[in-house]
């Protein structure tokens, strides 16, 4: 059974620095994995999606890597900014296209 | 191009009534797929249908139900509503054999 798990459940960071963001699964027999940023209260936004043969993608100020061997993913945000404030979720996808969702990574960005 | 769309945006019941929950697909996709997100629980898989059919289903009871219309809406049908199924429910579509889902902004069900 798929687990994901996202590390820090919470991080606070001042404006401007570079982060990243953890996510971590144990079955690393996966069709692709997703990045989603969740507004208070909103439904999701998907920022990233990497398939199982793909090694990382980029998307303006964010990249995100996949390691399937090790069943890690990060997501590397530069320069943040207060708007960047929002969860993080990461999302793995399998073959009967459902996800398995970590619990989210909560993201506060001090101006 | 619109995005995925849900209604109503809140939806409060009292406890035993039925809920329905609808969502419109983006233009083009025919897969929808419905979640709950429960306050501390994260996201949980709900139902999964593609061009008409149920194609799986997450670990809930048989009082949530729904289906797929051919034009690939999409309604959440929750019977006998307890305190425990109010939650933010999110649709999402993606185009056939393809699972990058997007999704809708939710209605938020309130079980009093």
């Amino acid at each position: 059974k798929q687990e994901v798990t996202q590390i820090p459940a919470a991080l606070s960071v001042p404006e401007g620095e570079n982060l990243v963001l953890n996510c971590s699964f144990t079955d690393s027999a996966i069709y692709n994995l997703q990045w989603f940023r969740q507004d208070p209260g909103k439904g999701l936004t998907s920022l990233l999606l990497i398939q199982s043969s793909q090694r990382e993608q980029t998307s303006g100020r964010l990249n995100a890597s996949l390691d399937k061997s090790s069943g890690r993913s990060t997501l590397y945000i530069a320069a943040s900014q207060p708007g960047d404030s929002a969860t993080y979720l990461c999302a793995v996808g399998h073959s009967n296209y459902q996800l398995i969702w970590g619990a989210g990574t909560k993201l506060i960005i001090k101006p | 191009e619109a995005g995925v769309t849900q209604s109503p945006t809140h939806l409060i019941k009292t406890r035993g009534q039925q809920a329905t929950l609808r969502c419109s697909p983006i233009s083009g996709h025919t897969s929808v797929y419905w979640y709950q997100q429960a306050l501390g629980l994260g996201l949980q898989f709900l139902l999964w249908y593609d061009e008409g059919e149920e194609r799986n289903r997450g670990n809930f009871p048989p009082r949530f139900s729904g289906r797929q219309f051919p034009n690939y809406s999409s309604e959440l049908n929750v019977n006998a509503l307890e305190l425990e199924d109010s939650a933010l429910y999110l649709c999402a579509s993606s185009l056939a054999g393809n699972n990058e889902q997007f999704f809708g902004p939710g209605t938020r069900l309130t079980v009093l």
